[in-house]
C-alpha cells in the first residue's frame, strides 16, 4: 500500500537553531500534503496544507516564518522550524493522499519528535 | 468549529477482555468518522471508518457505529491481544476536504 515516509523520526536540537523535517511520499505522487503538531495528551492540530509548486497555507495562529513549509516536487515536503524554541518541542507528523484515485485515502508518515534544548 | 473528544487513558486490559474507546464530536452537517491507530514506532494507520448515521465501520475486530443522535462513535472490540497495545485517534472529516480534526488519543494497553 502507499507509504509516507518521515525522517528524522527524532531530532535533538540547540535553542536558536533550525531543523528541518522530510515527509516523502514513497510510491504516488502528492499535490497536497499535511503537516500536523501534537503537544502532549493534546489532539494532533493542523499547522497547514503544503501544496506542491506554490505556497503552503497555514492555520490560524501558526506563524508562517517560523515554520517553514517547501514542497519542492510531487514526493517531498519539508517542515523547517526555524530559531528553535523549547516551547516548539512537540510531535510532528505529515499526511498525504494520493487523491480520488484512491479515494482520498489519507497516510500518515510514522511522526518526529522535536526536542528543543 | 469541529472538535473531537476523546476518552483519557491509559486504557490498562488484560488480554482477551472487552474495549471500548468512547469519542464524541462536535461539527456542522454530516462528516465521516474515523479511528486511527498508531502502533509504536509506526505511523497512523486507518483502522476503520464510517461516513453516515448509523453506519458501521468494522476491521481487524473492531468496530464502531456513527451515532449522529448522540454525536458518538464509540470504539469497541470483544476480546483485546496484546498486539492491539497501540494509541487509537478518532478523527472527523467534511465530504471532499482532506483535512481531519482529530481527538486526543487514547493509549490501549494490553497485558498477558
Amino acid at each position: 500500500g502507499a507509504v509516507v515516509s518521515q525522517h528524522p523520526s527524532r531530532v535533538i536540537c540547540k535553542s536558536g537553531t533550525s531543523v528541518k523535517i522530510e515527509c516523502r511520499s514513497l510510491d504516488f505522487q502528492a499535490t497536497t500534503m499535511f503537516w500536523y503538531r501534537q503537544f502532549p495528551k493534546q489532539s494532533l492540530m493542523l499547522m497547514a496544507t503544503s501544496n506542491e509548486g506554490s505556497k503552503a497555507t497555514y492555520e490560524q495562529g501558526v506563524e508562517k516564518d517560523k515554520f517553514l513549509i517547501n514542497h519542492a516536487s510531487l514526493t517531498l515536503s519539508t517542515l523547517t522550524v526555524t530559531s528553535a524554541h523549547p516551547e516548539d518541542s512537540s510531535f510532528y507528523i505529515c499526511s498525504a493522499s494520493p487523491g480520488q484515485s484512491s479515494g482520498n485515502t489519507i497516510y500518515f508518515g510514522e511522526g518526529s519528535w522535536l526536542t528543543v534544548v | 468549529g469541529d472538535s473531537v473528544t476523546q476518552m483519557e487513558g491509559p486504557v490498562t486490559l488484560s488480554e482477551e477482555a472487552f474495549l471500548t474507546i468512547n469519542c464524541t464530536y462536535t461539527a456542522t452537517g454530516y462528516p465521516s468518522l474515523f479511528w486511527y491507530v498508531q502502533y509504536p514506532g509506526e505511523g497512523l494507520q486507518l483502522l476503520l471508518k464510517a461516513t453516515k448515521a448509523d453506519d458501521k465501520g468494522s476491521n481487524k475486530g473492531f468496530e464502531a457505529t456513527y451515532r449522529k443522535e448522540t454525536t458518538s462513535f464509540h470504539l469497541e472490540k470483544g476480546s483485546v491481544q496484546v498486539s492491539d497495545s497501540a494509541v487509537y485517534f478518532c478523527a472527523l472529516r467534511h465530504t471532499g476536504f482532506q483535512k481531519l480534526v482529530f481527538g486526543t488519543g487514547t493509549r490501549l494497553l494490553v497485558s498477558p
